[in-house]
């Protein structure tokens, strides 16, 4: 069936540090691809998302690739800051789903 | 946007009892809506799928008689937890697709649900 990995947590990073959140996946067909974030004491937001090979996603200065030769969605963001901190869901919609799979979940901290 | 608000934020109840959990799409209609269960340090379980106007699907291994869900309206879904254990302890969160096809429409997230059975 489809599943979701990513990256186990907790990365602590200082502030204006390189960020990469490894997520790959395992799908039948073409599935839309998602990143979700969970700041503390709030519901998941969506972050960004790629529908097809080789979009882009974007939002906030995070991007992230749907790259389907290595089944991998990795987040990245060039210079993180302290409210980024929050825990970050890589996810996965099948063909002709409605509801999403997801990774663990990899919780951010970011250091002034 | 699109907001899907659920309540309680936390609950406690004791062992034996219920605890019944909802969530409302704000300002959208939703036909469908998912129920996930959060364990510490875990991803987001689909829990079971809500329909309104029938019956909603459930996961395999989740107890129907134990987690019953009613889609009432449009916009209103609820899960009741029944007879509740302490091994039901968990976070629980609703979501719902947005306007347009399920298919194609990013999930709203509620806040999430904390039920803590003693």
């Amino acid at each position: 069936g489809n599943s979701v990995t990513q990256m186990e947590g907790p990365v602590t990073l200082s502030e204006e540090a390189f960020l990469t959140i490894n997520c790959t996946y395992t799908a039948t067909g073409y599935p839309s691809l998602f990143w979700y974030v969970q700041y503390p004491g709030e519901g998941l937001q969506l972050l960004l998302k790629a529908t097809k090979a080789d979009d882009k996603g974007s939002n906030k200065g995070f991007e992230a690739t749907y790259r389907k030769e290595t089944t991998s969605f990795h987040l990245e963001k060039g210079s993180v800051q302290v409210s980024d901190s929050a825990v970050y869901f890589c996810a996965l919609r099948g063909a002709g789903q409605g509801n999403l799979i997801f990774g663990k979940g990899t919780k951010l901290s970011v250091k002034p | 946007g699109a907001v899907v608000s659920q309540h309680p934020s936390w609950v406690i109840c004791k062992s034996g009892t219920s605890v019944k959990i909802e969530c409302r799409s704000l300002d959208f209609q939703a036909t469908t809506m998912f129920w996930y269960r959060q364990f510490p340090k875990q991803s987001l379980m689909l829990m079971a799928t809500s329909n309104e106007g029938s019956k909603a699907t459930y996961e395999q291994g989740v107890e129907k008689d134990k987690f019953l869900i009613n889609h009432a309206s449009l916009t209103l879904s609820t899960l009741t937890v029944t007879s509740a254990h302490p091994e039901d302890s968990s976070f629980y969160i609703c979501s719902a697709p947005g306007q347009g096809s399920s298919y194609n429409s990013p999930l709203h997230f509620g806040n999430g649900t904390r039920l803590t059975v003693t």
